[in-house]
Protein backbone atom coordinates (compact mmCIF):
# COMPACT_ATOMS: atom_id res chain seq x y z
CA UNK A 1 0.00 0.00 0.00
CA UNK A 2 1.00 3.37 -0.40
CA UNK A 3 1.89 5.53 2.29
CA UNK A 4 3.75 8.92 3.38
CA UNK A 5 4.96 9.28 6.96
CA UNK A 6 6.18 12.74 8.18
CA UNK A 7 6.98 11.60 11.66
CA UNK A 8 7.63 15.26 13.03
CA UNK A 9 4.30 16.96 13.73
CA UNK A 10 6.09 19.94 14.96
CA UNK A 11 9.48 21.62 14.64
CA UNK A 12 11.04 25.10 16.35
CA UNK A 13 13.86 27.02 15.66
CA UNK A 14 15.49 29.89 15.54
CA UNK A 15 16.23 32.33 12.87
CA UNK A 16 19.72 31.36 10.92
CA UNK A 17 19.52 27.44 12.35
CA UNK A 18 19.64 24.30 9.74
CA UNK A 19 16.70 22.36 10.03
CA UNK A 20 15.70 19.23 8.11
CA UNK A 21 12.08 17.60 7.54
CA UNK A 22 12.04 14.13 7.40
CA UNK A 23 9.73 12.22 5.00
CA UNK A 24 9.45 8.64 4.62
CA UNK A 25 7.36 6.78 2.18
CA UNK A 26 5.59 3.32 0.83
CA UNK A 27 5.21 2.01 -2.43
CA UNK A 28 5.37 -1.01 -4.50
CA UNK A 29 5.58 0.68 -7.66
CA UNK A 30 9.05 0.63 -9.35
CA UNK A 31 7.93 4.43 -10.85
CA UNK A 32 7.02 7.07 -8.81
CA UNK A 33 6.75 10.75 -7.74
CA UNK A 34 8.04 12.67 -4.71
CA UNK A 35 6.90 16.13 -3.81
CA UNK A 36 7.35 18.65 -1.14
CA UNK A 37 4.55 21.27 -0.93
CA UNK A 38 4.45 24.37 1.69
CA UNK A 39 1.62 25.92 2.93
CA UNK A 40 2.19 29.36 4.66
CA UNK A 41 -0.52 30.35 6.84
CA UNK A 42 -2.13 31.96 3.72
CA UNK A 43 -3.62 28.62 3.12
CA UNK A 44 -2.63 27.62 -0.57
CA UNK A 45 -0.52 25.05 -0.93
CA UNK A 46 3.14 26.08 -2.85
CA UNK A 47 4.78 23.09 -4.85
CA UNK A 48 8.37 23.32 -4.30
CA UNK A 49 9.97 20.44 -6.02
CA UNK A 50 9.40 17.42 -8.24
CA UNK A 51 11.77 14.27 -7.97
CA UNK A 52 11.00 10.90 -10.21
CA UNK A 53 12.39 7.55 -8.60
CA UNK A 54 15.06 7.01 -11.29
CA UNK A 55 16.94 10.32 -10.21
CA UNK A 56 18.74 9.99 -6.91
CA UNK A 57 20.65 13.04 -7.19
CA UNK A 58 20.27 15.50 -4.28
CA UNK A 59 18.82 18.70 -5.40
CA UNK A 60 19.16 22.50 -3.81
CA UNK A 61 17.81 25.39 -4.51
CA UNK A 62 19.19 28.37 -2.39
CA UNK A 63 18.68 27.74 1.20
CA UNK A 64 16.68 24.67 0.28
CA UNK A 65 18.10 21.47 -0.70
CA UNK A 66 16.38 17.73 -1.11
CA UNK A 67 18.00 14.51 -0.03
CA UNK A 68 16.29 11.49 -2.11
CA UNK A 69 17.63 7.98 -1.36
CA UNK A 70 15.72 4.88 -2.45
CA UNK A 71 17.41 2.49 -0.01
CA UNK A 72 15.89 4.26 2.94
CA UNK A 73 12.74 5.51 1.17
CA UNK A 74 13.29 8.90 2.34
CA UNK A 75 12.92 12.18 0.41
CA UNK A 76 13.94 14.83 3.33
CA UNK A 77 14.21 18.62 2.83
CA UNK A 78 16.73 20.91 4.45
CA UNK A 79 16.44 24.11 4.56
CA UNK A 80 19.51 26.23 5.49
CA UNK A 81 20.24 29.24 7.59
CA UNK A 82 16.13 29.45 8.05
CA UNK A 83 14.50 32.41 8.27
CA UNK A 84 10.78 33.47 9.68
CA UNK A 85 9.41 33.29 6.53
CA UNK A 86 10.02 29.48 5.87
CA UNK A 87 7.23 29.45 9.09
CA UNK A 88 4.61 27.05 7.62
CA UNK A 89 3.71 23.79 6.92
CA UNK A 90 5.45 21.43 4.67
CA UNK A 91 3.82 18.54 3.11
CA UNK A 92 5.35 15.47 1.57
CA UNK A 93 3.52 13.78 -0.92
CA UNK A 94 4.10 10.56 -3.52
CA UNK A 95 1.87 9.42 -6.95
CA UNK A 96 2.73 6.59 -8.87
CA UNK A 97 3.02 6.40 -11.88
CA UNK A 98 1.61 2.94 -12.72
CA UNK A 99 -1.09 2.87 -10.15
CA UNK A 100 -4.64 2.67 -11.03
CA UNK A 101 -5.35 5.94 -10.01
CA UNK A 102 -4.29 9.08 -10.03
CA UNK A 103 -3.93 10.42 -6.68
CA UNK A 104 -1.52 12.58 -4.69
CA UNK A 105 -1.11 10.89 -1.49
CA UNK A 106 0.05 13.03 1.28
CA UNK A 107 1.77 12.85 4.62
CA UNK A 108 0.58 15.00 7.90
CA UNK A 109 2.53 17.49 7.04
CA UNK A 110 5.16 19.43 9.96
CA UNK A 111 5.05 22.43 10.88
CA UNK A 112 7.67 24.71 11.16
CA UNK A 113 8.23 27.57 13.70
CA UNK A 114 11.27 29.89 12.85
CA UNK A 115 11.81 32.33 15.84
CA UNK A 116 13.49 35.78 15.71
CA UNK B 1 1.05 31.06 -13.97
CA UNK B 2 -1.21 28.50 -13.00
CA UNK B 3 -4.11 29.86 -11.19
CA UNK B 4 -6.36 27.75 -8.97
CA UNK B 5 -9.63 29.77 -7.63
CA UNK B 6 -11.93 28.90 -5.07
CA UNK B 7 -15.14 30.64 -4.61
CA UNK B 8 -14.94 31.52 -0.77
CA UNK B 9 -12.06 31.90 1.68
CA UNK B 10 -14.84 31.51 4.66
CA UNK B 11 -18.35 30.27 5.21
CA UNK B 12 -20.53 28.84 7.46
CA UNK B 13 -23.53 26.66 7.09
CA UNK B 14 -26.15 24.85 8.85
CA UNK B 15 -26.35 21.25 9.75
CA UNK B 16 -28.97 19.78 6.81
CA UNK B 17 -27.71 22.37 4.28
CA UNK B 18 -26.56 21.94 0.83
CA UNK B 19 -23.37 23.16 0.25
CA UNK B 20 -21.58 23.82 -2.97
CA UNK B 21 -17.96 24.33 -3.16
CA UNK B 22 -16.75 25.75 -6.20
CA UNK B 23 -13.38 25.74 -7.70
CA UNK B 24 -12.51 26.86 -11.18
CA UNK B 25 -8.74 26.86 -12.47
CA UNK B 26 -7.28 28.42 -16.55
CA UNK B 27 -4.46 26.28 -17.01
CA UNK B 28 -7.09 23.72 -18.88
CA UNK B 29 -5.92 20.91 -17.04
CA UNK B 30 -7.31 17.48 -17.28
CA UNK B 31 -7.47 16.76 -13.82
CA UNK B 32 -8.88 17.99 -10.98
CA UNK B 33 -9.09 16.77 -6.92
CA UNK B 34 -10.95 17.93 -4.15
CA UNK B 35 -9.25 17.56 -0.61
CA UNK B 36 -10.24 17.71 2.88
CA UNK B 37 -7.00 18.86 5.28
CA UNK B 38 -7.81 18.18 9.21
CA UNK B 39 -4.85 18.84 11.55
CA UNK B 40 -3.34 15.58 12.45
CA UNK B 41 -4.84 13.92 9.34
CA UNK B 42 -2.96 15.93 6.43
CA UNK B 43 -5.00 16.05 3.30
CA UNK B 44 -7.50 13.21 2.22
CA UNK B 45 -8.54 12.79 -1.46
CA UNK B 46 -12.65 13.26 -1.68
CA UNK B 47 -12.85 12.81 -5.17
CA UNK B 48 -10.95 13.65 -8.51
CA UNK B 49 -11.81 14.24 -12.22
CA UNK B 50 -9.40 13.28 -15.02
CA UNK B 51 -12.01 14.38 -17.56
CA UNK B 52 -15.51 16.88 -18.14
CA UNK B 53 -18.06 14.38 -16.50
CA UNK B 54 -15.22 11.74 -15.54
CA UNK B 55 -15.63 11.51 -11.66
CA UNK B 56 -13.93 8.62 -9.28
CA UNK B 57 -13.56 8.51 -5.67
CA UNK B 58 -11.43 8.86 -3.72
CA UNK B 59 -10.59 7.66 0.05
CA UNK B 60 -13.34 9.79 2.21
CA UNK B 61 -16.27 10.35 -0.68
CA UNK B 62 -19.09 9.45 2.21
CA UNK B 63 -21.23 12.25 2.34
CA UNK B 64 -20.13 14.05 -0.87
CA UNK B 65 -20.69 14.37 -4.38
CA UNK B 66 -19.00 16.17 -7.46
CA UNK B 67 -19.94 18.01 -11.05
CA UNK B 68 -17.70 18.35 -13.78
CA UNK B 69 -19.90 19.96 -16.20
CA UNK B 70 -17.35 21.95 -17.94
CA UNK B 71 -13.25 21.46 -17.64
CA UNK B 72 -12.49 24.65 -16.33
CA UNK B 73 -14.72 23.78 -12.91
CA UNK B 74 -15.51 21.20 -10.70
CA UNK B 75 -17.33 21.56 -7.70
CA UNK B 76 -18.17 19.83 -4.60
CA UNK B 77 -21.56 19.27 -3.49
CA UNK B 78 -22.38 18.44 0.21
CA UNK B 79 -25.58 17.18 0.17
CA UNK B 80 -26.57 17.53 3.59
CA UNK B 81 -23.66 19.51 5.94
CA UNK B 82 -23.08 17.90 9.12
CA UNK B 83 -20.89 19.23 11.85
CA UNK B 84 -18.03 16.41 11.10
CA UNK B 85 -17.61 18.39 7.76
CA UNK B 86 -16.34 20.90 9.28
CA UNK B 87 -12.84 20.94 7.70
CA UNK B 88 -10.74 23.34 5.37
CA UNK B 89 -11.02 21.46 1.66
CA UNK B 90 -8.88 22.27 -0.69
CA UNK B 91 -8.85 22.16 -4.82
CA UNK B 92 -6.04 21.34 -6.59
CA UNK B 93 -5.56 20.60 -10.99
CA UNK B 94 -2.97 19.31 -12.26
CA UNK B 95 -1.62 18.29 -16.05
CA UNK B 96 -2.68 15.09 -17.57
CA UNK B 97 -1.14 11.96 -15.89
CA UNK B 98 0.10 11.97 -12.46
CA UNK B 99 3.48 12.74 -12.95
CA UNK B 100 3.61 16.32 -12.39
CA UNK B 101 2.73 18.28 -9.64
CA UNK B 102 -0.50 19.43 -8.60
CA UNK B 103 -2.08 23.32 -7.94
CA UNK B 104 -4.04 24.30 -5.71
CA UNK B 105 -6.36 27.00 -4.26
CA UNK B 106 -6.14 29.44 -1.48
CA UNK B 107 -8.69 26.55 0.42
CA UNK B 108 -12.23 27.32 1.99
CA UNK B 109 -12.59 26.98 5.50
CA UNK B 110 -16.16 25.57 6.37
CA UNK B 111 -17.84 25.56 8.94
CA UNK B 112 -20.88 23.56 9.97
CA UNK B 113 -23.17 24.67 12.95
Amino acid sequence: AQKVTQAQTEISVVEKEDVTLDCVYETRDTTYYLFWYKQPPSGELVFLIRRNSFDEQNEISGRYSWNFQKSTSSFNFTITASQVVDSAVYFCALSEAYSGTYKYIFGTGTRLKVLA
Amino acid sequence: DVKVTQSSRYLVKRTGEKVFLECVQDMDHENMFWYRQDPGLGLRLIYFSYDVKMKEKGDIPEGYSVSREKKERFSLILESASTNQTSMYLCASSLGGRTLEAFFGQGTRLTVV
